[in-house]
């Protein structure tokens, strides 16, 4: 079956911990990226990757750190997290660009306490 | 910049009414269109997208939109909604061709009342 596969799907942790959202897909997609939802604001985009070793800012990339290896994975990295990186993350895989129309993740909620 | 309004944020209807969503969008060239669906407690789908041509798109689940350029809007409809349709709903717009960027709108949630 095709799909993105994030873990976890839940997290709490403690501000300053470092963390490590995953994500995976098997349908050998060039593009990726990572999403934040939050209540009122929609959805953000954090980092996007068009291909392996090639990644970039999107628009709220501040405290975030990505790295693109494989072509499958697609990793979020929280190096200190802080109570206002809590949200729901969304990582989404596109066949090339996001115009293509985007496969989701089942999402990750996370508590920075 | 590329933008998107969703002007409604939290609509209820009863089963069978008719819904439309609106959406308007601001990009300054060809623009791809998208509608996803995110039903409670799950991830976004794609519900339809829009590249060229004929400018009513059906999607799945009896929803469509219809582009028009001219109002620079992209309006999800459906005849007769059902209670399985609430969910939260996000209108979405990128540039056509190559690596474009994606905006979403902050979302319309629906609820369908039995």
């Amino acid at each position: 079956e095709a799909q993105v596969t994030q873990n976890p799907r839940y997290l709490i942790t403690v501000t300053g911990k470092k963390l490590t959202v995953t994500c995976s897909q098997n349908m050998n997609h060039e593009y990726m990226s990572w999403y934040r939802q939050d209540p009122g604001l929609g959805l953000r985009q954090i980092y996007y990757s068009m291909n392996v070793e090639v990644t970039d800012k999107g628009d709220v990339p501040e405290g975030y750190k990505v790295s693109r290896k494989e072509k499958r994975n697609f990793p979020l990295i929280l190096e200190s997290p802080s109570p206002n990186q809590t949200s729901l993350y969304f990582c989404a895989s596109s066949l090339q660009g996001g115009f293509y129309g985007y496969t989701f993740g089942s999402g990750t909620r996370l508590t920075v306490v | 910049a590329q933008s998107v309004s969703q002007h409604n944020h939290h609509v209820i209807l009863s089963e069978a009414a008719s819904l439309e969503l609106g959406c308007n969008y601001s990009y300054g060239g060809t623009v791809n269109l998208f509608w996803y669906v995110q039903y409670p407690g799950q991830h976004l789908q794609l519900l339809l997208k829009y590249f060229s041509g004929d400018p009513l798109v059906k999607g799945i689940k009896g929803f469509e939109a219809e582009f028009i350029k001219s109002k620079f809007s992209f309006n999800l409809r459906k005849p007769s909604v059902q209670w399985s349709d609430t969910a939260e709903y996000f209108c979405a717009v990128s540039g056509s061709g190559g690596y474009q960027k994606v905006t979403f709108g902050i979302g319309t949630k629906l609820q369908v009342i039995p």
